[in-house]
């Protein structure tokens, strides 16, 4: 069946060091859109992407999109405690099945 | 945020009881949606509404019954849960067609099975 793999599952950052969190699909994806959960809390949208190759910036927040709409990134520059969280990918095939990706915890060490 | 709305936050119950999960959207979307978020396990979709029919069922056991009276509430019916049904419950709603389906998830409803 269709599945979103995302890596890596965790990952331990002192603050101030960079993050990036990988996104692939084993289909092609019409729109792919990122959420991130606080501890204790929901997920929240980030932002989506629908074209090829299309690169997003949000502060110290980079997304991007592959070329053949299979795969993404989060990459986040200099990381702050209130970064904390699991950061997911979902990809959209159409209809109303958004696949989401098992999700990226993020742990920034002060 | 209060565009999704989900009660109660927190649920105990044994595993004769039947006891309901009650969303609410309040962003005027035509598609609801039920997920299960465990522990280490990624969300899982249980099912989903649009236009207040059923189009999605991911396989979900039977003791688990949903419910979309108009497509500002959603429901999930619980009966003679098991203790692996412990878990997160999302309610999430989004405008669905056309370009893509950004999800709005509620606070969710934190279920405890004894």
């Amino acid at each position: 069946g269709q599945q979103v793999m995302q890596i890596p599952q965790y990952q331990h950052v002192q603050e101030g060091e960079d993050f990036t969190t990988y996104c692939n699909s084993s289909t092609t994806l019409s729109n792919i859109q990122w959420y991130k959960q606080r501890p204790g809390g929901h997920p929240v949208f980030l932002i989506q992407l629908v074209k090829s190759g299309e690169v997003k910036k949000q502060k110290r927040l980079t997304f991007q999109f592959g070329e053949a709409k299979k795969n993404s990134s989060l990459h986040i520059t200099a990381t702050q405690t209130t970064d904390v969280g699991t950061y997911f990918c979902a990809g959209d095939t159409g209809g109303f099945k958004t696949i989401f990706g098992a999700g990226t915890r993020l742990f920034v060490k002060a | 945020e209060t565009g999704v709305t989900q009660t109660p936050r927190h649920l105990v119950m044994g595993m004769t009881n039947k006891k309901s999960l009650k969303c609410e959207q309040h962003l005027g979307h035509n598609a609801m949606y039920w997920y299960k978020q465990s522990a280490k396990k990624p969300l899982e979709l249980m099912f989903v509404y649009s236009l207040e029919e059923r189009v999605e069922n991911n396989s979900v056991p039977s003791r688990f019954s949903p419910e979309c009276p108009n497509s500002s509430h959603l429901f999930l019916h619980l009966h003679t849960l098991q203790p692996e049904d412990s878990a997160l419950y999302l309610c999430a709603s989004s405008q669905a067609g056309g370009g893509g389906s950004v999800q709005y998830f509620g606070p969710g409803t934190r279920l405890t099975v004894t």
